[in-house]
């Protein structure tokens, strides 16, 4: 059951435009939801993350936004450039059971390439 | 600030061995998790760790074990290795495992042969 999902497996865009890549999830007890990007072999670079009492979150380049009612997460890259191209997971987590937001639930990764 | 370090970065053993992986956290940081990474799975919670007591634990078998240090630093063993333990581990540290952003080290390649 994958409760986070990129239907997207890959995105190419012309650099200066825009990128949106797209994250859906089924898990309504889902609150806090972060992108990150990642080259091969490296670990997850975080980028931008955005709580659930918001629908908008701004930083830089990076918007993301929240449509709760659909489960629905999208994140806006403002201008595109060669540098962005890497995969972006979108992940979600939830304070279940009381424990803690240590639990990350990642999406299976959406593959950027931005053309000169 | 130093960044999240893990050791080693890249690993090979032999079915049926175990291993130990290593993972410093950020300074201040005191929750580490652990994840898996598989081209078939994606990236996979592993375990949580918090002042030292495991906090949340993924679905692995238990052949996945952890254990955290009075100085946050963790440690994840897999015991009795399969091929399909081959996998790029990350580790990733946050303040305290409230809504804050975790922050990933660079990885461990675990190759099972």
């Amino acid at each position: 059951d994958q409760q986070v999902k990129q239907n997207s497996p890959s995105l190419s865009v012309q650099e200066g435009r825009i990128s949106i890549l797209n994250c859906d999830y089924t898990n309504s007890m889902f609150d806090y939801f972060l992108w990150y990007k990642k080259y091969p072999a490296e670990g997850p670079t975080f980028l931008i993350s955005i709580s659930s009492i918001k629908d908008k979150n701004e930083d830089g380049r990076f918007t993301v936004f929240l449509n709760k009612s659909a489960k629905h997460l999208s994140l806006h890259i403002v201008p595109s450039q060669p540098g962005d191209s890497a995969v972006y997971f979108c992940a979600a987590s939830s304070f279940a059971g009381g424990t803690s937001y240590g639990k990350l639930t990642f999406g299976q990764g959406t593959i950027l390439t931005v053309h000169p | 600030k130093a960044g999240v370090t893990q050791t080693p970065r890249y690993l090979i053993k032999t079915r049926g061995q175990q291993v130990t992986l290593s993972c410093s956290p950020i300074s201040g940081h005191r929750s580490v998790s652990w994840y898996q990474q598989t081209p078939g799975q994606g990236l996979q919670f592993l375990f949580e760790y918090f002042s030292e007591t495991q906090r949340n634990k993924g679905n692995f078998p238990g052949r996945f074990s952890g254990r955290q240090f009075s100085n946050s630093r963790s440690e994840m063993n897999v015991s009795t290795l399969e091929l399909g333990d081959s996998a790029l581990y990350l580790c990733a540290s946050s303040l305290s495992g409230l809504p804050y952003e975790q922050y990933f080290g660079p990885g461990t390649r675990l190759t099972v042969t």
